[in-house]
């Protein structure tokens, strides 16, 4: 059974903290692993990861794939009250005659002041 | 842009009553999904489009009927739901669904749905 994990389930930190947060993997014939914010309402997209591309960074924000681990890390530096929210991991992987993401159960991060 | 819109924003229907959700994109992507998501879960794949046609159908009760008119538009029509089907309902588009792809998924606001 495709399967992704996230850990920690949840996470307090201070402002001004950097956190990592990390997610693996078990799918048959991974494609790639996607990374979103989300807030009150829908998922907002933050990276997406590759066998060609293992490693972005955007601000503040950075993720790493490790193909052979099969994980990922999320890190945020320098972490803002902003940046309160769950964070979800999804790899994309075929299904059948398409392809589908499985979420893992999400990071809920609060960041205080 | 990468926009995804649905409508309504909120809905509270009986367990009686029809009612349909909408979900739109103009990004020119051949691929659409929607997600069920409950309090605290992560979303839960319901159905696939590619190309207009369902692709993948997560085993889902009948009550809930998807179709796609066309490219851009996406519709789940609701039938005599319970209320344990109260939840986020997001739609997303994406680029491709092939076997092969690595096309990033883009989700719509939602719509909160209520079933008394």
């Amino acid at each position: 059974e495709d399967k992704v994990v996230q850990s920690p389930l949840s996470l307090v930190v201070h402002e001004g903290d950097t956190v990592t947060l990390n997610c693996s993997y078990e799918v048959t014939n991974f494609r790639s692993l996607l990374w979103y914010k989300q807030e009150k309402k829908a998922p907002t997209f933050l990276f997406m990861l590759t066998s060609s591309g293992i490693e972005k960074k955007s601000g503040r924000l950075s993720s790493i794939l490790d193909k052979k681990e099969l994980s990922s890390i999320l890190n945020i530096t320098a972490t803002q009250t902003g940046d309160s929210a769950i964070y979800l991991c999804a790899v994309l992987h075929p299904a059948g005659t398409a392809s589908k993401l499985t979420f893992g159960t999400g990071t809920r991060l609060q960041v205080t002041l | 842009d990468t926009e995804v819109t649905q409508t309504p924003k909120h809905l509270v229907m009986g367990m009686t009553n029809k009612k349909s959700l909408k979900c739109e994109q103009h990004m020119g992507h051949r691929a659409m999904y929607w997600y069920k998501q409950k309090a605290k879960k992560p979303p839960e794949l319901m159905f696939v489009y590619s190309y207009e046609k369902l692709s993948i159908n997560e085993s889902v009760p009948s009550r809930f009927s998807p179709e796609c008119p066309n490219s851009s538009l996406l519709n789940l029509h609701l039938h005599a739901l319970q209320p344990e089907d109260s939840a986020l309902y997001l739609c997303a588009s994406s680029q491709d669904v092939s076997l092969a792809s690595t096309d990033t998924q883009y989700f719509g606001p939602g719509t909160r749905l209520t079933v008394l």
